[in-house]
């Protein structure tokens, strides 16, 4: 079945600089690759997505890329500010034969330092 | 947009008690809604696939008769764990997509969790 690898598990950085996310899948199969935020106690929040036809979009100090040939996706967070403080999981979603179910990283817990 | 309601945020209870949790999606129809338990400092590892009138689909190690599912309308869904013990205690949240693009990937939209605490 499909596995996502996500790295790194802790990302520290200051106030200003970018932030960036590594994720790789194993299913050549996914199409579909969002990114959520989680804060304490709560749900994961969409913050961007991907889908396979596209290799990358941007949607204002957040982008995402995707390398179908070499199966990883990459999540930058560009003028980072301390409320981007938060667990980030990518994800990879299965076609429908699966009821697109997602299958998420191990998270990244990125502390913006002010 | 879309928004997923999960109750109650917060539950704890003596071990051997079922508890309930609701996932409803509050304005738009779901199919299909999905379960998914979460430990401390863990990702999220779905437990089931929710279907609108008929049986839910389990992930490999997840027993059908410890946690139970019902979708019995296109906005409720239920998970209840019966005969809660200690190691069922876990954050569990459940997501929901919209029908309304049944042929394409679409965002899951997802619950705030409900803490389960069995003392």
């Amino acid at each position: 079945g499909e596995n996502v690898e996500q790295h790194p598990s802790t990302l520290s950085v200051q106030e200003g600089d970018s932030a960036v996310i590594k994720c790789t899948y194993s299913d050549s199969a996914s199409n579909y690759f969002p990114w959520y935020k989680q804060e304490l106690g709560k749900g994961p929040q969409l913050i961007i997505d991907i889908r396979s036809n596209v290799g990358e979009k941007k949607d204002q100090r957040i982008a995402v890329t995707l390398n179908k040939t070499a199966k990883h996706f990459s999540l930058h967070i560009t003028e980072t500010q301390p409320e981007d403080s938060a667990v980030y999981f990518c994800a990879a979603s299965l076609p429908l034969r699966s009821s697109y179910k997602l299958i998420f990283g191990s998270g990244t817990r990125l502390l913006v330092r002010p | 947009g879309a928004v997923v309601s999960q109750h109650p945020s917060w539950v704890i209870c003596k071990s051997g008690t079922s508890v309930k949790i609701e996932c409803r999606s509050l304005d738009f129809q779901a199919t299909t809604m999905f379960w998914y338990r979460q430990f401390p400092k863990q990702s999220l590892m779905l437990m089931a696939t929710s279907n609108e009138g008929s049986k839910a689909t389990y992930e490999q190690g997840v027993e059908k008769d410890k946690f139970l599912i019902n979708h019995a309308s296109l906005t409720l869904s239920t998970l209840t764990v019966t005969s809660a013990h200690p190691e069922d205690s876990s954050f569990y949240i459940c997501s929901a997509r919209d029908p309304a693009r049944l042929n394409s990937n679409q965002p899951q939209h997802f619950g705030d969790g409900t803490r389960l605490s069995i003392l």
